[in-house]
């Protein structure tokens, strides 16, 4: 069983706020995804890395960005919050077998 | 390009009542499938996998085979129980080096007692 972690689990904010959203895994996995899942449940992939230093824009366009300094933390930020951003975020990172193994999720409303 | 298509729902059943759970995929190559299960305020867990064809993966009760022939990977269980009321994600990999996942769309299922 995979250990990969969230925070915060929710998060309410006001627009024009700058926010962070935390991952880090514990398995020493070298590719790490991000999600954004609507309220249809649709999951697009919006950033992925494979390894320290490494990012790629996903397949939906998104304003946020990551960046892989260390192996296990894979942080997403937002610069400036908009109502439109308001969704829930998944972060996964992928084992030997080409599963992925995810976090709890952030949902985040942006007022 | 990769694309999984999964049944409609929601799907309603009674408890002990048997789920199929109805996927299919395009894919170029020899993807690898998963089934995953999101259940309210969580995130994806992963339910079973599936590397070659004619694999079966299994888990808590629920099956799968990967069908070659018919690009298929349909979810199954012989009985539910109303804690498996949840959300059910049929995705594939095409095993590049990025490992990305293709999603289906998802499928609720409400087991009533």
């Amino acid at each position: 069983e995979a250990d990969i972690y969230q925070t915060p689990r929710y998060l309410v904010i006001g627009t024009g706020k700058k926010i962070t959203l935390e991952c880090s895994q514990t398995m020493g996995h070298d590719k790490m995804y991000w999600y954004q899942q609507d309220p249809g449940m649709e999951l697009h992939l919006i950033h992925y890395s494979y390894g320290v230093n490494s990012t790629e824009k996903g397949d939906l366009s998104s304003e946020s960005t990551v960046s892989r300094i260390r192996t296990e933390h894979f942080p997403l930020t937002l610069e400036s919050a908009r109502p439109s951003h308001t969704s829930q975020y998944l972060c996964a990172s992928r084992g030997t077998a080409y599963e992925q193994y995810f976090g709890p999720g952030t949902r985040l409303t942006v007022t | 390009g990769n694309s999984v298509t999964q049944m409609e729902g929601p799907v309603t059943l009674s408890e002990e009542a048997f789920l199929t759970i109805n996927c299919t995929y395009t894919a170029t190559g020899y993807p690898s499938l998963f089934w995953y299960v999101q259940y309210p305020g969580e995130g994806l867990q992963l339910l079973l996998k599936a590397t070659k064809a004619d694999d079966k993966g299994s888990n808590k009760g629920f099956e799968a085979t990967y069908r070659k022939e018919t690009t298929s990977f349909h979810l199954e269980k012989g009985s539910v129980q109303v804690s498996d009321s949840a959300v059910y994600f049929c995705a594939l990999s095409d095993r590049d080096s990025w490992g990305k996942l293709q999603f289906g769309a998802g499928t609720q299922v409400v087991v009533t007692p």
